[in-house]
């Protein structure tokens, strides 16, 4: 086990509905960074967040949004669902050394993910 | 823009014998890292090997290694002696410095250990 912890595990809403998924990192680990899989297919990033503030983003429309709390736990939430948000969020914990928001070889470990289905 | 294609939708193979995963790259940064990643069922995703684009040699990681041509923008992975529980989606994937640091992903390959 990684040690990164999502929550929900599995959950079913109505489209327009709104959805906060939550990630709970590895201890120690400053950065975290949200990837859409949609079924059959690899991820697609969404964002990162390094020490609370976003440092990178992906092709996603601004209702996902994010938080990264003070204890590096992350919140991913989606307003005004859609059918095609459907797909498992993966969240991934890394340390990225001080400054940086990390570097090349950063190991990303991953939680084994929430799978929205939106109806 | 930088892009991972693995060509390979899906692979058979007996249990002992060897596997090799296809993965092609393009990216126009000259630093880079490359990652494989293991799938199963279950949704989380593991941590297979590394190779930096500066490294001199193949990666290796117990039965994991990583074939990597610079010039041919190729980084396959083999699998020495499969074993059943090598059964999943395997995933190549590259962070650049030019994208923040995000991993950009391939679409994976299924591979299916039969004994």
């Amino acid at each position: 086990e990684t040690g990164v912890t999502q929550s929900p595990t599995h959950l079913i809403k109505t489209r327009g509905q709104q959805v906060t998924l939550r990630c709970s990192s590895q201890s120690g680990h400053n950065t975290v960074s949200w990837y859409q899989q949609a079924l059959g297919q690899g991820p697609q990033f969404i964002f990162q967040y390094y020490r609370e503030e976003e440092n990178g983003r992906g092709n996603f429309p601004p209702r996902f949004s994010g938080l990264q709390f003070p204890n590096y736990s992350s919140e991913l939430n989606v307003n005004a669902l859609e059918l095609d948000d459907s797909a498992l969020y993966l969240c991934a914990s890394s340390l990225s050394p001080s400054g940086t928001g990390g570097i090349l070889n950063t190991e990303a470990f991953f939680g084994q993910g929430t799978r929205l289905t939106v109806v | 823009a930088q892009k991972i294609t693995q060509t390979q939708p899906g692979m058979f193979v007996q249990e002992k014998e060897a596997v090799t995963l296809d993965c092609t790259y393009d990216t126009s940064d000259p630093s880079y890292g490359l990652f494989w990643y293991k799938q199963p069922s279950s949704g989380e995703m593991i941590f297979l090997i590394y190779q930096g684009s500066y490294d001199q040699q193949n990666a290796t990681e117990g039965r994991y290694s990583l074939n990597f041509q610079k010039a041919r923008k190729s980084a396959n992975l083999v699998i020495s002696a499969s074993q059943l529980g090598d059964s999943a989606m395997y995933f190549c994937a590259m962070r650049v410095m030019d994208s923040n640091y995000q991993l950009i992903w391939g679409a994976g390959t299924k591979l299916i250990i039969k004994p």
